[in-house]
Protein backbone atom coordinates (compact mmCIF):
# COMPACT_ATOMS: atom_id res chain seq x y z
CA UNK A 1 0.00 0.00 0.00
CA UNK A 2 0.85 3.87 -0.87
CA UNK A 3 1.39 5.87 2.12
CA UNK A 4 3.02 9.26 3.03
CA UNK A 5 2.60 10.24 6.56
CA UNK A 6 3.89 14.32 7.63
CA UNK A 7 5.07 14.69 11.00
CA UNK A 8 6.82 18.06 12.35
CA UNK A 9 3.76 20.37 12.42
CA UNK A 10 3.44 22.88 15.28
CA UNK A 11 3.16 26.21 17.08
CA UNK A 12 6.34 28.48 16.18
CA UNK A 13 7.15 32.45 16.38
CA UNK A 14 6.95 34.70 13.67
CA UNK A 15 10.51 35.01 11.98
CA UNK A 16 11.62 31.15 13.40
CA UNK A 17 11.84 28.06 11.37
CA UNK A 18 10.39 24.10 11.46
CA UNK A 19 11.21 21.49 9.53
CA UNK A 20 8.55 18.99 8.04
CA UNK A 21 9.01 15.31 7.04
CA UNK A 22 7.16 12.90 5.05
CA UNK A 23 7.70 9.42 5.49
CA UNK A 24 7.12 7.04 2.11
CA UNK A 25 6.14 3.99 1.96
CA UNK A 26 5.00 0.96 -1.09
CA UNK A 27 6.48 2.35 -4.08
CA UNK A 28 9.86 3.02 -5.01
CA UNK A 29 10.81 6.62 -4.26
CA UNK A 30 13.50 7.63 -5.94
CA UNK A 31 10.98 7.06 -9.68
CA UNK A 32 9.11 9.84 -8.46
CA UNK A 33 8.21 13.90 -8.10
CA UNK A 34 7.45 14.96 -4.55
CA UNK A 35 5.46 18.05 -3.94
CA UNK A 36 4.53 20.29 -0.46
CA UNK A 37 0.92 21.73 -1.11
CA UNK A 38 -0.54 23.93 1.46
CA UNK A 39 -3.83 24.97 2.76
CA UNK A 40 -4.21 27.95 5.05
CA UNK A 41 -7.57 27.70 6.98
CA UNK A 42 -10.48 29.02 4.51
CA UNK A 43 -9.01 29.51 1.65
CA UNK A 44 -7.58 27.35 -1.52
CA UNK A 45 -4.91 24.74 -1.91
CA UNK A 46 -1.17 26.36 -2.91
CA UNK A 47 1.53 24.19 -4.56
CA UNK A 48 4.75 25.17 -2.89
CA UNK A 49 7.18 23.05 -5.13
CA UNK A 50 8.68 19.74 -6.02
CA UNK A 51 11.96 17.63 -6.07
CA UNK A 52 12.15 16.02 -9.49
CA UNK A 53 12.98 12.37 -9.49
CA UNK A 54 16.36 10.53 -9.98
CA UNK A 55 15.87 10.63 -13.55
CA UNK A 56 15.54 14.51 -13.51
CA UNK A 57 18.50 14.73 -11.33
CA UNK A 58 16.48 15.60 -8.19
CA UNK A 59 16.10 19.12 -8.65
CA UNK A 60 13.83 21.54 -7.72
CA UNK A 61 11.28 24.18 -8.41
CA UNK A 62 9.40 26.75 -6.16
CA UNK A 63 6.30 28.66 -5.84
CA UNK A 64 7.68 32.80 -5.71
CA UNK A 65 5.81 32.84 -2.28
CA UNK A 66 8.39 30.61 -1.08
CA UNK A 67 11.39 30.63 -2.92
CA UNK A 68 14.73 31.74 -0.84
CA UNK A 69 12.54 30.52 2.58
CA UNK A 70 11.51 27.01 2.36
CA UNK A 71 13.91 23.99 1.18
CA UNK A 72 12.32 20.61 -0.23
CA UNK A 73 14.87 18.00 0.26
CA UNK A 74 14.85 14.34 -0.47
CA UNK A 75 16.49 11.36 2.04
CA UNK A 76 16.42 8.80 -1.04
CA UNK A 77 17.85 5.53 1.24
CA UNK A 78 15.07 6.55 3.97
CA UNK A 79 12.47 7.56 1.44
CA UNK A 80 11.45 10.74 3.46
CA UNK A 81 10.80 14.14 1.51
CA UNK A 82 11.62 17.31 4.04
CA UNK A 83 10.52 20.59 3.85
CA UNK A 84 12.78 23.38 5.21
CA UNK A 85 10.96 26.18 6.32
CA UNK A 86 12.61 29.46 7.75
CA UNK A 87 11.80 33.05 8.36
CA UNK A 88 7.81 31.95 9.06
CA UNK A 89 5.56 34.14 8.75
CA UNK A 90 1.77 34.43 10.16
CA UNK A 91 0.28 33.86 6.86
CA UNK A 92 2.70 30.37 6.67
CA UNK A 93 -0.34 28.94 8.94
CA UNK A 94 -1.44 26.03 6.99
CA UNK A 95 -1.66 22.14 6.83
CA UNK A 96 0.95 21.14 4.59
CA UNK A 97 0.25 17.95 3.03
CA UNK A 98 2.85 15.96 0.53
CA UNK A 99 1.80 14.74 -2.80
CA UNK A 100 3.43 12.41 -5.23
CA UNK A 101 3.24 13.11 -8.95
CA UNK A 102 2.28 10.51 -10.77
CA UNK A 103 4.83 11.10 -13.76
CA UNK A 104 1.63 12.46 -15.71
CA UNK A 105 1.57 15.55 -13.99
CA UNK A 106 -1.04 15.08 -11.37
CA UNK A 107 -0.91 14.14 -7.79
CA UNK A 108 -2.26 10.61 -7.49
CA UNK A 109 -1.46 10.20 -3.42
CA UNK A 110 -1.81 12.70 -0.53
CA UNK A 111 -1.03 12.56 2.97
CA UNK A 112 -3.13 13.14 5.53
CA UNK A 113 -1.14 16.66 6.14
CA UNK A 114 0.54 18.46 9.42
CA UNK A 115 -0.96 22.13 10.73
CA UNK A 116 1.83 24.47 11.05
CA UNK A 117 0.66 27.71 13.24
CA UNK A 118 3.16 30.75 13.22
CA UNK A 119 1.96 32.90 16.52
CA UNK A 120 3.32 34.91 19.36
CA UNK B 1 2.25 32.65 -13.59
CA UNK B 2 -0.62 31.47 -15.17
CA UNK B 3 -3.80 32.23 -12.71
CA UNK B 4 -6.90 30.05 -12.86
CA UNK B 5 -10.09 31.68 -11.71
CA UNK B 6 -12.79 29.30 -10.47
CA UNK B 7 -16.55 29.74 -10.68
CA UNK B 8 -18.65 29.73 -8.76
CA UNK B 9 -17.40 29.72 -5.49
CA UNK B 10 -19.90 27.89 -3.77
CA UNK B 11 -22.87 26.06 -5.39
CA UNK B 12 -25.85 24.53 -3.57
CA UNK B 13 -27.84 21.69 -5.60
CA UNK B 14 -30.65 19.04 -5.19
CA UNK B 15 -29.40 15.41 -4.96
CA UNK B 16 -30.41 13.89 -8.56
CA UNK B 17 -29.19 17.48 -10.25
CA UNK B 18 -26.25 18.08 -12.48
CA UNK B 19 -24.14 20.57 -11.94
CA UNK B 20 -21.14 22.61 -13.94
CA UNK B 21 -18.13 23.82 -12.07
CA UNK B 22 -15.92 26.25 -14.69
CA UNK B 23 -12.06 27.20 -14.36
CA UNK B 24 -10.76 29.79 -16.42
CA UNK B 25 -7.12 29.72 -16.86
CA UNK B 26 -5.18 33.20 -18.07
CA UNK B 27 -3.71 31.30 -20.92
CA UNK B 28 -3.83 28.59 -23.12
CA UNK B 29 -2.69 25.42 -20.44
CA UNK B 30 -3.37 23.41 -23.34
CA UNK B 31 -5.63 20.43 -21.64
CA UNK B 32 -2.96 20.13 -18.80
CA UNK B 33 -5.54 20.83 -16.27
CA UNK B 34 -6.10 18.59 -12.84
CA UNK B 35 -9.65 18.30 -10.72
CA UNK B 36 -9.24 17.43 -7.33
CA UNK B 37 -12.66 16.27 -4.88
CA UNK B 38 -11.30 17.90 -1.24
CA UNK B 39 -14.21 16.70 1.70
CA UNK B 40 -14.46 17.49 4.93
CA UNK B 41 -11.37 16.52 7.25
CA UNK B 42 -9.67 14.67 4.39
CA UNK B 43 -7.15 15.18 1.79
CA UNK B 44 -7.57 16.30 -1.67
CA UNK B 45 -8.52 13.43 -3.67
CA UNK B 46 -7.26 13.45 -7.54
CA UNK B 47 -10.64 13.25 -9.97
CA UNK B 48 -9.84 14.45 -13.18
CA UNK B 49 -6.72 14.67 -15.22
CA UNK B 50 -5.76 15.83 -18.85
CA UNK B 51 -9.10 18.25 -18.46
CA UNK B 52 -11.00 15.07 -19.71
CA UNK B 53 -9.36 11.71 -18.06
CA UNK B 54 -11.18 10.79 -14.91
CA UNK B 55 -9.15 9.15 -12.34
CA UNK B 56 -9.09 5.55 -10.91
CA UNK B 57 -11.74 4.43 -8.76
CA UNK B 58 -13.63 7.46 -9.12
CA UNK B 59 -17.63 7.89 -10.30
CA UNK B 60 -18.08 7.86 -13.28
CA UNK B 61 -21.15 10.71 -12.70
CA UNK B 62 -18.14 12.75 -12.89
CA UNK B 63 -16.83 14.31 -16.49
CA UNK B 64 -14.19 17.02 -17.53
CA UNK B 65 -13.99 18.92 -20.69
CA UNK B 66 -12.48 21.71 -22.05
CA UNK B 67 -9.33 23.29 -24.24
CA UNK B 68 -7.55 26.25 -24.32
CA UNK B 69 -7.93 27.95 -21.37
CA UNK B 70 -11.43 27.15 -20.73
CA UNK B 71 -12.66 24.19 -18.77
CA UNK B 72 -15.41 22.52 -16.82
CA UNK B 73 -16.26 20.25 -14.14
CA UNK B 74 -19.82 18.09 -14.60
CA UNK B 75 -21.11 16.44 -11.76
CA UNK B 76 -24.27 14.32 -13.09
CA UNK B 77 -26.80 12.81 -10.59
CA UNK B 78 -25.52 14.76 -7.93
CA UNK B 79 -25.59 12.49 -4.38
CA UNK B 80 -25.11 13.47 -1.12
CA UNK B 81 -21.66 12.02 -0.89
CA UNK B 82 -20.11 15.00 -3.22
CA UNK B 83 -20.73 17.60 -0.80
CA UNK B 84 -16.88 18.39 -1.11
CA UNK B 85 -14.78 21.32 -2.32
CA UNK B 86 -13.82 21.36 -5.97
CA UNK B 87 -10.13 22.24 -7.42
CA UNK B 88 -8.37 23.17 -10.75
CA UNK B 89 -5.44 23.04 -11.14
CA UNK B 90 -2.99 24.54 -14.19
CA UNK B 91 -0.19 21.64 -14.79
CA UNK B 92 1.18 23.45 -17.97
CA UNK B 93 3.75 25.11 -16.24
CA UNK B 94 4.81 26.04 -12.56
CA UNK B 95 4.15 27.27 -10.77
CA UNK B 96 1.56 24.49 -10.83
CA UNK B 97 -1.31 26.86 -9.69
CA UNK B 98 -4.92 26.13 -8.20
CA UNK B 99 -8.04 27.17 -8.80
CA UNK B 100 -9.57 29.23 -5.53
CA UNK B 101 -12.11 26.17 -5.35
CA UNK B 102 -16.10 25.64 -5.43
CA UNK B 103 -17.72 24.54 -2.49
CA UNK B 104 -20.40 22.41 -3.28
CA UNK B 105 -23.64 21.86 -0.75
CA UNK B 106 -26.48 19.66 -0.67
CA UNK B 107 -29.99 21.79 -0.41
Amino acid sequence: EVKLVESGGGLVQPGGSLRLSCATSGFTFTDYYMSWVRQPPGKALEWLGFIRNKANGYTTEYSASVKGRFTISRDNSQSILYLQMNTLRAEDSATYYCAREDGNWYFDVWGAGTTVTVSS
Amino acid sequence: DIQMTQSPASLSASVGETVTITCGASENIYGALNWYQRKQGKSPQLLIYGATNLADGMSSRFSGSGSGRQYSLKISSLHPDDVATYYCQNVLSTPWTFGGGTKLEIK
